[in-house]
Formats: structure tokens, sequence, C-alpha cells
């Protein structure tokens, strides 16, 4: 089975902007959570989709927001871009449910804002 | 709030020896230990976990010692080799996951 893949891999976008990251989960997941990784905080959870609708929030504002699709596909978008938005946005994929299920990990999307 | 607690920061260890990452959790209600290993580039993968119910878990090299009464676990990677460089997170959850901050991991040859 492929893995999670994420789209781009890179992102430079400057204070303002907004952005659109896409998370393909592995093929039969369901369930698909974001987090935000920054050296000083490590992993920080952002949300958690299952069957299109969100299902958990973490602790960041509402310029962060997320979709998924019928498919399970994800995406994240970010509004209004501050320099501290700078991370590594990972994606994770399981079957059901992510908080009993392994999650699966995709290779990121860095994010870098001017 | 930090939910998990991981230390340490960094670490070296020579090659054959015994690396030791710890963790402290506060909420009692955390049912799943999950521990992370990070490679330059990629992203988390699922190194090895443990449920409340169990004191400890083996695989390969890999340990887990879980102290439900102190809230607290670690993990032990026995005959540590420069492979197993790499940053490692720990984790709990409930209905969602809280990470640890990370440990990187420099195994000398």
């Amino acid at each position: 089975k492929a893995g999670v893949t994420q789209t781009p891999r890179y992102l430079i976008k400057t204070r303002g902007q907004q952005v659109t990251l896409s998370c393909s989960p592995i093929s039969g997941h369901r369930s698909v959570s974001w987090y935000q990784q920054t050296p000083g905080q490590g992993l920080q959870f952002l949300f958690e989709y299952f069957s299109e609708t969100q299902r958990n929030k973490g602790n960041f504002p509402g310029r962060f927001s997320g979709r998924q699709f019928s498919n399970s596909r994800s995406e994240m978008n970010v509004s209004t871009l501050e320099l501290g938005d700078s991370a590594l946005y990972l994606c994770a994929s399981s079957l059901e449910d992510s908080a009993a299920d392994t999650q699966y990990f995709g290779p990121g999307t860095r994010l870098t804002v001017l | 709030q930090q939910q998990v607690k991981q230390s340490p920061q960094s670490l070296i260890v020579q090659k054959g020896g015994i690396s030791i990452i710890n963790c402290a959790y506060e909420n009692t209600a955390f049912d799943y230990f999950p521990w992370y290993q990070q490679f330059p580039g990629k992203g988390p993968a699922l190194l090895i976990a443990i449920r409340p119910d169990v004191s400890e878990k083996k695989e390969g090299r890999f340990t887990i010692s879980f102290n439900k009464s102190a809230k607290q676990f670690s993990l032990h990677i026995m005959d540590s080799q420069p492979g197993d460089s790499a940053t490692y997170f720990c984790a709990a959850s409930g209905n969602q996951f809280y990470f640890g901050t990370g440990t990187s991991l420099t195994v000398i040859p």
C-alpha cells in the first residue's frame, strides 16, 4: 500500500497570504489528523477529521481550518499567515480512530512564511 | 501547558550502549503511550507502544517501561547503533494525541 502523501513538500509564502495543504491518507484509512511541528514545541495537534466531519480540534486560532472529502483526502488551510506559522505540517492517517489505532505520518509540508 | 514532558532534549551514546529517554504525563485518563522515531526529512514512524495495563513491553532492541503510579514511561534502546540516530518522540493519548518535545539521539560509532 502507498503511504500517506502530502503536497506540496515545500512552500514559501509571505505574511498575510493564505495557504492550502493537501493530504492523501493510506487507502482504507478514514481518519486524518493534522499536526504542526516546530523545534521548540514539538508536535502539536491541530485537528482530526473522520467521515468528512471534524471530530477533534486542538488549541489553534480560527485561521487554521481543514476539511475532508468523501474519499478521505484532507486539506488544511491557513489564512492571514504570520511569521510564527513557519513550521513542518504533518498529516497522519489511521483506520478509524486516531487515538486508538496506529497513526501513519506523511513526510510533511515545510511552510516558510517571510 | 505541556501534557507530556520529555527528557533529555539531546543524547549522545556510544555504539553498543544503552539509550534511555524519559517521559512524564499528567492526565490519568491517557490510555495509550506510543514512541515515534523520526529521521530528517521524514514524518514520525511508530516504533513501539504500550497500554497502562502492562509495565513493560519489548520489541527487539527497544523496550518501553511504564510506571503508572509515577505517571512516567521510558524508552530503552539496547545495543544502540549509528542507524538509531534520529529524533524520538513520546506521546500519550486519550481523545487526542499529545507529544513530547523530542529527543535527538546521536549514536557514535
